[in-house]
This record gives structure tokens, sequence and C-alpha cells, in this order.
């Protein structure tokens, strides 16, 4: 495809149940990103890979978040015993260099997860 | 800490006005400060890009302009469109991988 696309675009779930969010980004791009974006706010930075680097998990807000990157390419969100405060919209974004080198960040449509 | 200020918060113009938002920001080491349109319900979309050494980029009726001195950027849009309704978010990039976000200002267009 030509731009990144995530699956689902939304997803309802029970409170405790386990989700998994994925993401396709555009073929040959290194870097990929985790944002959640909560209603109103800002973007908050969940977790980035690049190439076979090991990803930088420091922006996921608990143990119970992990994301994996699979042969450098897709990438599964995972959240587990899922509360209501992880509502929100969870983007995806490639790139195919640094972003601090200018390099374009593109991004996907996008879940919204809404935990009841 | 690293901070990016956008405001104002929210504005309201009518179609076919001109507007301007506000940026602020105390991001060190600075790479690069990007403008993003992000409509509702649809991932953020890049408007311009610009480092230490641009004072204004353009695209379309979008003008970016940075001054690196004071720490301020501002976006100025040209004979806004309904179509412009949106969240135009500042983002600054550090010395590393990772970008800062503002809150964005959302921004209405009525006809």
């Amino acid at each position: 495809g030509a731009g990144v696309s995530q699956s689902p675009s939304n997803k309802v779930t029970e409170k405790g149940k386990d989700v998994e969010l994925r993401c396709d980004p555009i073929s040959g791009h290194t870097a990929l990103y985790w944002y959640r974006q909560s209603l109103g706010q800002g973007l908050e930075f969940l977790i980035y890979f690049q190439g076979n680097s090991a990803p930088d998990k420091s922006g996921l807000p608990s143990d119970r978040f992990s994301a994996e990157r699979t042969g450098g390419s897709v990438s599964t969100l995972t959240i587990q015993r899922t509360q209501q405060e992880d509502s929100a919209v969870y983007l995806c974004a490639s790139s195919s260099g640094p972003v601090r080198s200018s390099y374009e960040q593109y991004f996907g449509p996008g879940t919204r997860l809404t935990v009841t | 800490k690293n901070q990016v200020e956008q405001s104002p918060q929210s504005l309201i113009i009518l179609e076919g006005k001109n507007c301007t938002l506000q940026c602020n920001y105390t991001v060190s080491p600075f790479s690069n400060l990007r403008w993003y349109k992000q409509d509702t319900g649809r991932g953020p979309v890049s408007l311009t890009i610009m480092t230490f050494s641009e004072n204004t980029k353009s695209n379309g009726r979008y003008t970016a302009t940075l001054d690196a001195d004071t720490k301020q950027s501002s976006l100025h849009i040209t004979a806004s469109q309904l179509s412009d309704s949106a969240s135009y978010i500042c983002v600054v990039s550090g010395g590393n991988y990772q970008l800062i976000w503002g809150a964005g200002t959302k921004l209405i267009i009525k006809p």
C-alpha cells in the first residue's frame, strides 16, 4: 500500500481483556513509532523501533503495554488487562530516516480503543 | 524540561480570512520544527519542516516562520477555506529520535 495502515480502526473491549493493535508501515521505512492520543490532548510517545536495533520502550506507561516488530516491518502493540484509562486513539507512524535529520514522519489513521 | 506550547487553544474565523497560530518551545538541543495538520479522526499530516537555518517555509496557503533565537514559530494561513478546519500541531525534534509535541490549536472555519 501507499501509506501506513492500522487495524482495527475501532476496538471496544471490556476492562481486564487483552487487545492487539496492528501497524503496517510504508514499505522500506526503517523507523516506526507508536503514539497515544487521549481526547483533546497532544500525542504521547510510546515506543520507537529503528531497523534491527533494540526498541526504545521508554514511553510505555506500564508493563501491561508491549510491542514487537517482526521482520523489520509489521508491528503489534499489545495491551494486557486493559483499564479504562487506556481508552485513546493509538497512532502509528513510520519514516525512512531519523526525524532529527528532517525526515518526514507518515501517520496511519489510528485505532480508537474504548475500554468499558 | 523540553516543552512545546501553542496558542491559542482554539480559534474561529470566517472563510476567506487569514489567521496566525503561535508556537513557543524550550527544546534543547534543537534539530527541526514541524507543523502538522490533523483532521478529526485522522492521523497528523506534515505541512512544513524547518531547520535551525530556515526562517520561513511555505506550503501553498500555509507559511511557517521560525525564530530560533527567541524559540518561537508561527503558522500563517492565507485565505482560509472550510477544509482548513482541523487541529494544527507544532512539533520540535531534539537531538535524538523523539519528537516533542504541542497540544495543538483547534481551528474552525465558518462559512
